[in-house]
């Protein structure tokens, strides 16, 4: 079983619907969670973290469910601009220091 | 800030050829790594070093990979001998000391043929 896991979709949505992605990590003592964005042909970008009790960053919220260990990422009135691949990171404990571990990325297209 | 910066962008070799990736950190940035991204795989974390010092390297595939990282501002990986399989996009990023995102170089795009 990967350590972190994501639906690799595609997921192709109209401009302005609301999709929300999934992901689920396997070590329960990992201590950060993130999404980023990736681009076609470009580097990861960081979007946002994800906090204990949730977090919002305009039309991006961010979930974190510890007993279940799965993090969400939902997109209200989606853009053309928001298509691109997301990622589900998990920052946990490797050998006495923080290693990013990601999930294969959710491919997001949003269709005029 | 550059940022993090790679070079080469892309690389065409011949399998069986000696490849370098060399990476240089955002100044100051005390943890590096070097991913590999497939498109069948997504991105693995193949090795991490903080300051200086590789502290987990059990995501390089085997032995043809090996990573170094002399001084605080360069990293290379080297791959020999390179074979097709090894084709990808490699990226290396660092993260500031205390923080928590780490940021990407534009990646190597690798090439074995």
């Amino acid at each position: 079983r990967k350590e972190v896991e994501q639906d690799p979709g595609p997921f192709n949505v109209p401009e302005g619907a609301t999709v929300a992605f999934n992901c689920t990590y396997s070590n329960s003592a990992s201590q950060s969670f993130f999404w980023y964005r990736q681009d076609c042909r470009k580097e990861p970008k960081l979007l946002m973290s994800v906090y204990s009790s949730g977090n919002e960053d305009g039309r991006f919220t961010a979930q974190l469910n510890r007993a279940s260990q799965y993090i969400s990422l939902l997109i209200r009135d989606s853009k053309l601009s928001d298509s691109a691949t997301y990622l589900c990171v998990v920052m946990g404990r490797g050998s006495g220091t923080y290693k990013y571990i990601f999930g294969t990325g959710t491919r997001l297209k949003v269709l005029a | 800030d550059a940022g993090v910066i790679q070079s080469p962008r892309h690389e065409v070799t011949e399998m069986g050829q000696e490849v370098t990736l060399r990476c240089k950190p955002i100044s100051g940035h005390n943890s590096l790594f070097w991913y590999r991204q497939t498109m069948m795989r997504g991105l693995e974390l193949l090795i991490y070093f903080n300051n200086n010092v590789p502290i987990d390297d059990s995501g390089m595939p085997e032995d043809r990979f090996s990573a170094k990282m002399p001084n605080a501002s360069f990293s290379t990986l080297k791959i020999q001998p390179s074979e097709p399989r090894d084709s990808a996009v490699y990226f290396c990023a660092s993260r500031p000391t205390g923080g928590s995102e780490a940021f990407f170089g534009q990646g190597t795009r690798l090439t074995v043929v």
